[in-house]
């Protein structure tokens, strides 16, 4: 089905411990991007990616990895978890939103770090 | 970074308008200003966007200021299901940075 899939929907992890957060697109869409929330802090940019191979920082990329070898993928590592890093993460994707396209979001990875 | 300024939170009688404000005093000649919304437990939702006209779609309106420092979401007749947290942005080149939102109550 087209559409933006995330996966897993849920992971607990233990810290210290390497986790990859999946998100794929059928779209073709040019543009992927990595939100985590928390509350009180509704939703902020960890990365995002203007094309394959081209991945950049957003607000809040520290202990977060990115790569984009495909089009259609865009994965988020965290290499060694945190507490801190106990939130709900959203990928999204979009044509090209300087040109007034928009998002489209997955409905989310709730990731528990113990 | 383009930002936006949301009351809290608002109320609405069901059946009825609701009007949901945005202040975005930094907004410049391009940038696009979006409406999202989130259900609880689901990814943001596209609601509307638009640039310096007016804007009509089956979901809502959207209202801007002739200034383009204001605009207003409308829901012409406000159910159960709108119950949700509403986000306006200003996409800044191609980032969209969202700030806490209005969480909109709909009362029965």
């Amino acid at each position: 089905d087209a559409g933006i899939t995330q996966s897993p929907r849920y992971k607990i992890t233990e810290t210290g411990r390497q986790v990859t957060l999946m998100c794929h697109q059928t779209w073709s869409h040019s543009y992927m991007f990595w939100y985590r929330q928390d509350l009180g802090h509704g939703l902020r940019l960890i990365y995002y990616s203007a094309a394959a191979d081209i991945t950049d920082k957003g607000e809040v990329p520290d202990g977060y990895v990115v790569s984009r070898s495909k089009t259609e993928n865009f994965p988020l590592t965290l290499e060694s978890a945190t507490r801190s890093q106990t939130s709900v993460y959203f990928c999204a994707s979009s044509e090209s939103p300087a040109g007034g396209y928009g998002y489209t979001f997955g409905s989310g990875t709730r990731l528990t770090v113990v | 970074d383009a930002k936006t300024t949301q009351p809290n939170s608002m109320e609405s009688n069901e059946e009825e308008p609701v009007h949901l404000p945005c202040n975005h005093s930094t907004i410049s000649g391009t940038d696009y200003i979006h409406w999202y919304r989130q259900l609880p437990s689901q990814g943001p939702e596209y609601v509307i966007h638009g640039l310096t006209s007016n804007v009509n779609n089956r979901m809502a309106s959207l209202a801007i200021a002739e200034d383009r420092k204001s605009s207003t979401l409308i829901l012409h007749r406000a159910t159960l299901r709108d119950a949700a947290v509403y986000y306006c942005i200003l996409n800044t080149g191609n980032q969209f940075y969202f700030g806490t939102g209005t969480s909109l109550t709909v009362i029965p």
